[in-house]
């Protein structure tokens, strides 16, 4: 119940492609919900987060689309760029006291 | 302005020693929090401070403990190291109690032997 899963596990998209990640949650408790892209040798570092109470919020090329009724939540990533590719790690909190990452998805960018 | 600093870097110890790892947050930040990241595995909580109280912690042994000291900079301490020990450790801080705007310092590598 305090598992968030994240998939897939690696994802390989050509330059200019929509690269898609996707999380799933169970407790119902959970009210918000990072994305953190971390590149080798460096912490991970915050992308951009949603709130329950919105269904998506964009900023730049990054979407997060919120599924409250299904538990699901994901990040897409318009015109993928080289540069973007890192792992990506999807991750919920409850409370201001709990916080649970996914697995992490390594996502590489064909130029 | 400087972000979240840790030190050590690198760490070398021996199964059953014990380890101090520092971490110094953004400057204006209460708030810290503690991660042990593995190989290929997304990090997990361990500890959260803010104003120098623990406000969260996950689910670690007792092995593990921190502490924040009044200039909001923070150790963790893990005690008879073990094997499975052997981890990134990321230290996180933010503005106040929450886990909103976290940011990362860049984590002490720790292997045990």
């Amino acid at each position: 119940q305090q598992q968030v899963k994240q998939s897939p596990q690696s994802l390989i998209v050509q330059k200019g492609g929509i690269s898609i990640i996707n999380c799933a949650y169970e407790n119902t408790a959970f009210d918000y919900f990072p994305w953190y892209q971390q590149f080798p040798g460096k912490g991970p570092a915050l992308l951009i987060a949603i709130r329950p109470d919105v269904s998506e919020k964009k900023e730049g090329r990054f979407t997060i689309s919120f599924n409250k009724s299904a538990k699901q939540f994901s990040l897409h990533i318009m015109d993928s760029q080289p540069g973007d590719s890192a792992t990506y790690f999807c991750a919920a909190t409850y409370r201001d006291d709990k916080i649970i990452f996914g697995k992490g998805t390594r996502l590489h960018i064909l130029p | 302005d400087a972000g979240v600093t840790q030190s050590p870097t690198h760490l070398i110890k021996t199964r059953g020693q014990h380890v101090t790892l520092r971490c110094s947050p953004i400057s204006g930040h209460k708030s810290v929090s503690w991660y042990q990241q593995v190989l290929g595995q997304g990090p997990q909580f361990i500890f959260q401070y803010y104003e120098k109280e623990e406000r969260g912690r996950g689910n670690f042994p007792d092995r593990f403990s921190a502490r924040q000291f009044p200039n909001y900079s923070s150790e963790l301490n893990v005690n008879a190291l073990l094997l499975g020990d052997s981890a990134l450790y990321l230290c996180a801080s933010s503005l106040e109690w929450s886990f909103d705007e976290q940011f990362f310092g860049p984590g002490t590598r720790l292997t045990v032997l």
